[in-house]
């Protein structure tokens, strides 16, 4: 029934691992979205995708990548992770794109990285 | 660069006042503003979308008002109660399809 779903919520790790964050929306929403939200509760957006292109890219290192397999999905693989990824990582979706106007965010619950 | 500015950064006030939070932004040529809410460990909610072509948006206790012109938008709640509490954080959405979020207002009622 979940709209937004990420997992895991939690995911504790040592620096150098990979990991990966999925996400996922039951909406039939076009447009995903990852946000970081750092330690001083700032949310940044790293990446968008509608119809599983590619809109934003922030300048996020490129040990982050997203994949999309299609709309309803967008992962987040995250390789050599460093202390400074320690942070809480959101998805979100709306329907449409920035162009109609009209789009609200539903957001996912979080997911709280934690590199040791 | 679009900056989105929020204050005050935190607010504690009495269960069943009247408050305003305040939202500035720097580029007024946005598409749409949205407020949100963001419980502790829970993800946000959307409360309200205000377009750029509208001046303000209500649901139930909550109004929202929206000046392009200046920069800014306000978040009235009403009649304030301890459910209430949490953090309140602001968006809006630039021309350049990328959605720049304030850093929030911690709201806190006291019962």
């Amino acid at each position: 029934d979940t709209a937004v779903s990420q997992t895991p919520k939690y995911l504790v790790t040592q620096m150098g691992n990979d990991k990966s964050i999925k996400c996922e929306q039951n909406l039939g929403h076009d447009t995903m979205y990852w946000y970081k939200q750092d330690s001083k509760k700032f949310l940044k957006i790293m990446f968008s995708y509608n119809n599983k292109e590619l809109i934003i890219n922030e300048t996020v290192p490129n040990r982050f990548s997203p994949k999309s397999p299609d709309k309803a999905h967008l992962n987040l693989h995250i390789n050599s992770l460093e202390l400074g990824d320690s942070a809480v990582y959101f998805c979100a979706s709306s329907q449409g794109d920035s162009y109609s106007g009209a789009n609200v965010l539903t957001f996912g619950a979080g997911s709280r990285l934690t590199v040791l | 660069k679009q900056e989105v500015t929020q204050i005050p950064a935190a607010l504690s006030v009495p269960e069943g006042e009247n408050l305003v939070l305040n939202c500035s932004f720097t580029d007024s040529a946005i598409y749409n503003l949205q407020w949100f809410r963001q419980d502790p460990g829970k993800g946000l909610t959307s409360l309200l979308l205000i377009q750029s072509s509208q001046r303000e948006q209500t649901s139930g206790r909550l109004n929202a008002s929206l000046d392009k012109s200046s920069g800014r938008s306000t978040l009235y709640i009403a009649a304030s109660q301890p459910g209430d509490s949490a953090t309140y954080l602001c968006a809006v959405t630039n021309r350049d399809d990328k959605i720049i979020f304030g850093k929030g207002t911690r709201l806190h009622i006291l019962p």
